[in-house]
């Protein structure tokens, strides 16, 4: 069974920085590119961030390029998500989803989702 | 930038209704359309991939169409468990729609 457990999130001030983990298990990890979505309180999807299988190529979206570093650990089947300077508009709950293949390429799609981890930016 | 734009943002219907949630590309993204629907408090579970590809284990009452701009999600039958938000996402740049909230009537 596939599961993805992600931990770290806190709550942080404005300027702080936080890392978050994603543990995943029951698949081969190093096969798969994976993802980062988050969703603010009461708002939709929004994708963040995504890595390829053998962490080759990294991809951020506009609102986070230059603060966000995504990587990977294919040893410890792990996936991470470093947040630096953060803002109050980074405040939302973020899942780690595996893709349905190792490229991330044109066509894809998250086919596992964790169940989150919420990240609260604030004074 | 490609902006996803899904109509309507809220709908309300009856158990046994047939429903249509459509999502505009502002360009063409050919077939790369995913469709996912998200429960409260839960994660989003991937419905239809490449605007008509359903994922295993997805009852066949829901069905996808179209490509280039324009796409639609379909379900035939709607049942109790299908209440939820549905959200369209381009697998060109990753967007994703606004969400579309399917409401009891």
């Amino acid at each position: 069974e596939v599961q993805l457990l992600e931990s770290g999130g806190a709550l942080v001030q404005p300027g702080g920085s936080l890392r978050l983990s994603c543990a995943a298990s029951g698949f081969t990890f190093s096969n798969y590119a994976m993802s980062w979505v988050r969703q603010a309180p009461g708002k939709g999807l929004e994708w963040v961030s995504a890595i390829t299988n053998s962490a080759g190529r990294a991809y951020y979206a506009a609102s986070v390029k230059g603060r966000f570093t995504i990587s990977r650990d294919n040893s410890k089947n792990t996936l991470y998500l470093q947040m630096d300077s953060l803002r109050a508009e980074d405040t939302a709950v973020y899942y780690c989803a595996k893709d349905h293949d190792g490229e991330h390429g044109n066509g894809y799609h998250c086919d596992y989702w964790g169940q989150g981890t919420l990240v609260t930016v604030s004074s | 930038d490609i902006q996803m734009t899904q109509s309507p943002s809220s709908l309300s219907a009856s158990v046994g209704d047939r429903v249509t949630i459509t999502c505009r590309a502002s360009q063409s993204i050919g077939s790369y359309l995913n469709w996912y629907q998200q429960k409260p408090g839960k994660a989003p579970k991937v419905l239809i991939y490449d605007a008509s590809s359903l994922q295993s284990g997805v009852p066949s009452r829901f069905s996808g169409s179209g490509s280039g701009t324009y796409f639609t999600l379909t379900i035939s039958s709607l049942q109790p468990e299908d209440f939820a938000t549905y959200y369209c996402q381009e697998s060109y740049t990753d967007k994703f729609g606004q969400g579309t909230r399917l409401e009891t009537k």
